[in-house]
Formats: structure tokens, C-alpha cells, sequence
């Protein structure tokens, strides 16, 4: 069972403009949400987070945002540059902190 | 001056066999963890360690064993390998067992069995 769920495999955008990376989630007791970048043959490495008391978290060009309604976060990268050109993982843990679960991620392309 | 270490980085080995992979951080961090990427690309947790103590282990089969002899190193054996346990594990480490607290990956080990 997938309880996070990122359904673009793939997105591709022009350098400057705004990348737009989309998360859902299916299990109502996650209340931490975090996105991770990953660059080919490395590891995963954190970018931003948010908890569900709040509904927006900035972090220089990146902005996490959470709709807790409708289950769905996003992240928003402004302005994209090459350098951002890498997989995009969403995870989530509930209330008792004991684990993340990943989504299968998002490859963002910015072209120059 | 790797922060979470990983070796070997590739390993192709035959079904059946037993191999292990190393994991070592020099972050000073408590907890540990081993994750599994598989071929749908999603990351999987499969064990956490907290100062040497085992707190998570997933629906894993019994012939993964971690094993941490400290608190900067957490080794992962498999006895027995299948052709589903191609994949590439990543180690990561965090100052807490807390989600809270980064998660900080190794570069991961790529498992092929043959």
C-alpha cells in the first residue's frame, strides 16, 4: 500500500521559472512532512520540512505547502536553476516519530 | 571526510550466497538506519539502531540481519541471497530516533544478484 504517493514521474522545466513538485498522502495520522533531493549515485539529502500545525514552511527558494484536507503537499522552487536538475522524494511520519515513509519520487529537469 | 560511509558501493554476488554490507558515520549521531530502494524506486526502511539498540524492524526476511558493534557503525548481513534482493540499500544516521532530527544517507550500496 502506497500512503505517500508522488503520481509525476517525471516533470521538466525551464531555468527561472517555477518548479512545481506534488505529494499525497493517504494516511490521516501522518503530521510531519518532509521533502528529500537526491542527485545520481549519492544519497538522499533533506531540503525542507513541515509540520501540520502549519500549512506553509519557506526556506529560501523552497516552500513547502500542506493542505491537510486534501491530503496533499507541494513543493514550489523559485526560481529553478540546473543545479535543482534532481529526484525529488516526498516522506511523511505520524505523531509517534517512529518512521518515514517515501514516496517514489519526482525527476525535475531544469533546462538552461 | 564522508559523513555516513557505505562500502562496498557496488557488490554482484550469485543466489545463494551471503554478503555484507558496511556502514559507518563519523557524526557522532545515536540512531542508525538501513533503507531499501527497490526497483519502483521507493525508499523503504528496513531497521533503525538507537545507541546500539534495535528499535525498528520492518516486515524484513529473517535472513537480513543488522548488526552494530557501535554506535557509528551499522552492518547489514544477508544470508541466502534471492534475485529480489537486487535493490540499492542506504544507510543514513540521525542525532535522535526522531523524525524530527535529519536524516543523513550514505551513497548507497548497489546489490545485484545474479
Amino acid at each position: 500500500d502506497q500512503q505517500v504517493k508522488q503520481n509525476s514521474p517525471s516533470l521538466s522545466v525551464q531555468e527561472g521559472r517555477i518548479s512545481i513538485l506534488n505529494c499525497d498522502y493517504t494516511n490521516s495520522m501522518f503530521d510531519y512532512f518532509l521533502w528529500y533531493k537526491k542527485y545520481p549515485a549519492e544519497g538522499p539529502t533533506f531540503l525542507i520540512s513541515i509540520s501540520s500545525i502549519k500549512d506553509k514552511n519557506e526556506d529560501g527558494r523552497f516552500t513547502v505547502f500542506l493542505n491537510k484536507s486534501a491530503k496533499h503537499l507541494s513543493l514550489h522552487i523559485v526560481p529553478s536553476q540546473p543545479g535543482d536538475s534532481a529526484v525529488y522524494f516526498c516522506a511523511a511520519s505520524d505523531k509517534y516519530g517512529n518512521k518515514l515513509v517515501f514516496g517514489a519520487g519526482t525527476i525535475l529537469r531544469v533546462k538552461s | 571526510d564522508t559523513a555516513v560511509s557505505q562500502t562496498p558501493k557496488y557488490l554482484v554476488t550469485q543466489m545463494g550466497n551471503d554478503k555484507s554490507i558496511k556502514c559507518e558515520q563519523n557524526l557522532g549521531h545515536d540512531t542508525m538506519y538501513w533503507y531499501k530502494q527497490d526497483s519502483k524506486k521507493f525508499l523503504k526502511i528496513m531497521f533503525s539502531y538507537n545507541n546500539k539498540e534495535l528499535i525498528i524492524n520492518e516486515t524484513v526476511p529473517n535472513r537480513f540481519s543488522p548488526k552494530s558493534p557501535d554506535k557509528a557503525h551499522l552492518n547489514l548481513h544477508i544470508n541466502s541471497l534471492e534475485l529480489g534482493d537486487s535493490a540499492v540499500y542506504f544507510c543514513a544516521s540521525s542525532q535522535q530516533h526522531r523524525v524530527t532530527d535529519t536524516q543523513y544517507f550514505g551513497p548507497g550500496t548497489r546489490l545485484t544478484v545474479l
